[in-house]
């Protein structure tokens, strides 16, 4: 039940850069869409989401946007940072306790 | 993490024997929930509670079973541990499923099964 796909699976980014991770999804009945952050060693944490009724949300360097004609949202980590550097999680909601997290995608930052 | 907490942190435990791990949780949250985490893999749901003895099983619940008799506890229980249960496990909490305020994750029990 491949209802959320995460791109891309890893990246790699300069200090000063921007990171770009999409998750495109099936389910039109989402509602909620968070993007997580895990830092090694650590459980996810929430970092922002956003409701449908919205296109843009922004929380300092992280803003997320979303396309819901395309059913897509995408996290957009501006001015990255060494101390960015994680495994972000989308996992939009809807009334499907069961939906699994998925792989999630890896950022690197390099100094 | 603020208000929810695993135990034991770190377990080794021999083939075939049962191993129990416990989440408790102080923000009262109706929804609890256990992930295992695998490289390549991400966070895949075992077992997730709705209430005091209401429980329902996720998408890898093949070898555990869960128990929930207060709202404060969770705990996740390998029957008889395989090696392909060694893995990080994941305790989970949340406002009304996660549609308010998302989930909020303990630190995790990283478990080895020899």
């Amino acid at each position: 039940q491949q209802q959320v796909k995460q791109s891309p699976q890893s990246l790699i980014v300069q200090k000063g850069g921007i990171s770009i991770i999409n998750c495109a999804y099936e389910n039109t009945a989402f509602d909620y869409f968070p993007w997580y952050q895990q830092f090694p060693g650590k459980g996810p944490a929430l970092l922002i989401a956003i409701r449908p009724d919205v296109s843009e949300k922004k929380e300092g360097r992280f803003t997320i946007s979303f396309n819901k004609s395309a059913k897509q949202f995408s996290l957009h980590i501006m001015d990255s940072q060494p101390g960015d550097s994680a495994t972000y999680f989308c996992r939009p909601w809807a009334n499907d306790y069961k939906l699994s997290f998925g792989a999630g995608t890896t950022v690197t930052v390099r100094a | 993490d603020a208000g929810i907490t695993q135990s034991p942190r770190h377990k080794v435990t021999e083939t075939g024997t049962p191993v129990t791990l416990r989440c408790h949780q102080t923000e009262n949250h109706r929804y609890m929930y256990w992930y295992r985490q695998d490289p390549g893999h991400g966070l895949r749901l075992i077992h997730y509670s709705y209430g005091v003895k209401d429980t329902d099983k996720g998408e890898v619940s093949d070898g555990y079973s869960v128990s929930r008799s207060k709202t404060e506890d969770f705990l996740l229980t390998l029957e008889s541990a395989t090696s392909s249960q060694t893995s990080v496990y994941f305790c989970a909490i949340s406002e009304e499923g996660g549609a308010i305020g998302g989930y909020t994750f303990g630190s995790g029990t990283r478990l080895t099964v020899v």
